[in-house]
């Protein structure tokens, strides 16, 4: 069964502070890790990582792959209070359906 | 402007009660998804659909049904039979296999 295993679960830091977020996995098929970001309501896309080695950046977001070890990190500079969300880290297994293995998410709270 | 479009955004229902929660979207998208998302959980999966007049059972599906006569519109209903349907559902849809996912703003759904 696929896994997919997200660190911390809960993080709480001040506006200005760099985080780093950790999801690790276990798949019998690699074909993607993508990060989204959820605040209020719906997740929205952040990253669709493949290869590994290669970071992806987006503003003060930067994400990379480490397909030896088996583990992605997401890291978000200069926090805002606006980072404030649940961000979810998910396999996609490739499948003709697009079939998503989910983490728990980690709730990043950013104080003034 | 494209996008998906969950309906109603809160349903409440007394037990023993079939509730039908809507997804439309107007992306021209061929799979559709519908997750249920619990504390601490994540999102599971409960059915997709990689095109129209086709549907298949996700990690969950017990207790849930689905239609998909139109590529618009995934309609899924949750029947008496599913034993704890309190949950937040979201709606999702993609292009084609190997795309990330689009969501909708999703429904609360309360078993009174």
């Amino acid at each position: 069964e696929d896994k997919v295993v997200q660190s911390p679960l809960s993080l709480v830091v001040h506006e200005g502070d760099t985080v780093t977020l950790n999801c690790s996995y276990e798949v019998t098929n690699f074909r993607s890790l993508l990060w989204y970001k959820q605040e209020k309501k719906a997740p929205t896309f952040l990253f669709m990582l493949t290869s590994s080695g290669i970071e992806k950046k987006s503003g003060r977001l930067s994400s990379i792959l480490d397909k030896k070890e088996l583990f992605s990190i997401l890291n978000i500079t200069a926090t805002q209070t606006g980072d404030s969300a649940v961000y979810l880290c998910l396999h996609d297994g490739g499948t003709s359906y697009g079939k998503l293995t989910f983490g728990q998410g980690t709730i990043l709270t950013v104080h003034p | 402007d494209g996008g998906i479009t969950q309906s109603p955004k809160y349903l409440f229902r007394k037990e023993g009660q079939n509730v039908t929660l809507s997804c439309e979207q107007n992306l021209n998208h061929d799979a559709m998804y519908w997750y249920r998302q619990d504390p601490g959980q994540g999102l599971r999966l409960i059915y997709y659909s990689q095109i129209v007049n086709d549907f298949q059972k996700g990690d969950i599906a017990e207790g849930y049904s689905v239609s998909r006569e139109k590529k618009e519109s995934f309609p899924l209903t949750v029947t008496s039979a599913q034993k704890n349907p309190t949950a937040f559902y979201l709606c999702a849809s993609s292009p084609r296999y190997n795309q990330p996912q689009h969501f909708g703003d999703g429904t609360r759904l309360s078993i009174l």
